[in-house]
């Protein structure tokens, strides 16, 4: 089947501890996100990566790290220098990230809980 | 940056009834998605409608891209509808997604 996965569905971190948070997909995509949902919120966007070898800080990058090593796969590192990050954490990806062909898709999240 | 906002925030509605939904976006847009997110948080796809009408099922959506809104039409709705329904719009370049702050929608049977 094609998709997104993400994994683990459930994370505990103790405070000072670094995490990360799988995302791969399969549908030969070339633009991957990372958004956080807070409890009642909307979505916010963390980082994003329009290719491969490339990303760039969204909205609220402070205390994240990311990598795009290989087209299918967008960890998410969330250290110890993220100051509230127990939240959902959803990923995404499209086709392009351009004005056309840019529908996104998303995975099924991560809720993460610090201890 | 671009300001993305829904409304109601809340809804209750009987089985069987029928609803809109509105988002209205701050400045032109080349992309609107519609998402519904179910209890487990999953984001289903719904609509992806820079203009125009668009219709699946018991669901519906039109955008009207010169006046800065969309509306989401659900008839005939059902317990499997409730959620929350989130409209989205992408900022400048790299396609980055803003969140309106959703509609919390609960179908009683």
């Amino acid at each position: 089947d094609g998709g997104i996965t993400q994994s683990p569905k459930y994370l505990f971190r103790k405070e000072g501890q670094n995490v990360t948070l799988s995302c791969e997909q399969n549908l030969n995509h070339d633009a991957m996100y990372w958004y956080r949902q807070d409890p009642g919120q909307g979505l916010r966007l963390i980082y994003y990566s329009q290719i491969v070898n490339d990303f760039q800080k969204g909205d609220i990058a402070e205390g994240y790290s990311v990598s795009r090593e290989k087209k299918e796969s967008f960890p998410l590192t969330v250290t110890s220098a993220q100051k509230n990050p127990t939240a959902f954490y959803l990923c995404a990806s499209s086709k392009t990230s351009g004005s056309k062909d840019n529908e996104q898709f998303f995975g099924p999240g991560t809720r993460l809980t610090v201890l | 940056g671009i300001q993305v906002e829904q409304s109601p925030p809340d809804l209750i509605l009987q089985e069987g009834a029928n609803s809109t939904l509105r988002c209205n976006f701050s400045d032109s847009v080349n992309n609107l998605q519609w998402f519904h997110q179910n209890p487990w948080g999953q984001l289903i796809n719904l609509f992806y409608i820079p203009s125009g009408t668009k219709q699946n099922g018991r669901l519906s959506a039109t955008t009207v891209a010169t006046e800065r809104y969309s509306l989401l039409y659900i008839s005939s709705s059902q317990t499997t509808d409730s959620g929350v329904y989130f409209c989205a719009v992408p900022k400048a370049a790299g396609n980055k997604l803003t969140f309106g702050g959703g509609t919390r929608v609960l179908v009683k049977p």
